[in-house]
């Protein structure tokens, strides 16, 4: 079974600062990686998925399957950046839901 | 285009009633796929139906199913509710299933047990 974990609950930077939401995975087969984030009353949406390799508001990933991990980052954080980040994972081919991490709310702090 | 639908927006059951949750997924998508959020368990998935088949379902009890008509549109059931039900169930939809296919959520029901 799969298994996406989010190490940070909680993460508070100042605006400015550069940002790394950590994302590790365990998938004995081939995943596709994602990142969704859930603004303050806002449906949940995606932010950006390893197979696009592209970068959304400032943010990229890097799929690292040797570390199994699917970091998100921004080099200077931005006050409306503060938002819920969730990290998933469903296997390569759509043929399983998405396996969500717990989450990481992210402050941005003026 | 209109985005993922989902009625009601929130309701209240007691415990031992059954419950009837709907989703319009975004025009053309044919995948619907469900999922239940707590502060507990985070989000979870429930089941995904595409072209009126469950293709597949996560570790929840039988007491929640759920359905696709020939329109697309979704409705998920659970019955004999718990207090433990209490939660957002969100419906996600998607042109298929295939990679590279956004999946696009709901703003979810929030059903709480009593």
């Amino acid at each position: 079974a799969q298994r996406v974990t989010q190490p940070e609950k909680l993460l508070s930077v100042f605006k400015g600062a550069p940002v790394e939401l950590k994302c590790n995975y365990s998938y004995s087969g081939s995943p596709e990686l994602f990142w969704y984030v859930q603004y303050s009353r806002q449906r949940l949406q995606l932010l950006l998925r390893h197979i696009s390799r592209e970068s959304i508001k400032g943010f990229t990933a890097d799929l690292n399957k040797g570390e199994t991990s699917f970091h998100l980052k921004k080099p200077f954080a931005q006050e409306e950046d503060s938002a819920m980040y969730y990290c998933a994972l469903r296997p390569q081919g759509g043929a399983d839901g998405l396996t969500f991490g717990k989450g990481t709310h992210l402050i941005i702090q003026p | 285009k209109a985005g993922v639908t989902q009625t009601p927006r929130y309701l209240i059951k007691t415990r031992g009633q059954q419950v009837t949750l709907s989703c319009s997924p975004i025009s053309g998508h044919r995948s619907v796929s469900w999922y239940q959020q707590t502060p507990g368990q985070g989000l979870q998935f429930l089941f995904e139906y595409f072209s009126e088949t469950q293709r597949n379902k996560g570790n929840f009890p039988g007491r929640f199913s759920g359905r696709q008509f020939s329109n697309s549109r979704s409705e998920m059931n659970v019955s004999t509710l718990e207090l433990g039900d209490s939660a957002l169930y969100l419906c996600a939809s998607s042109a298929d299933r295939a990679s590279g296919n956004t999946i696009y959520f709901g703003e979810g029901s929030w059903l709480t047990v009593v």
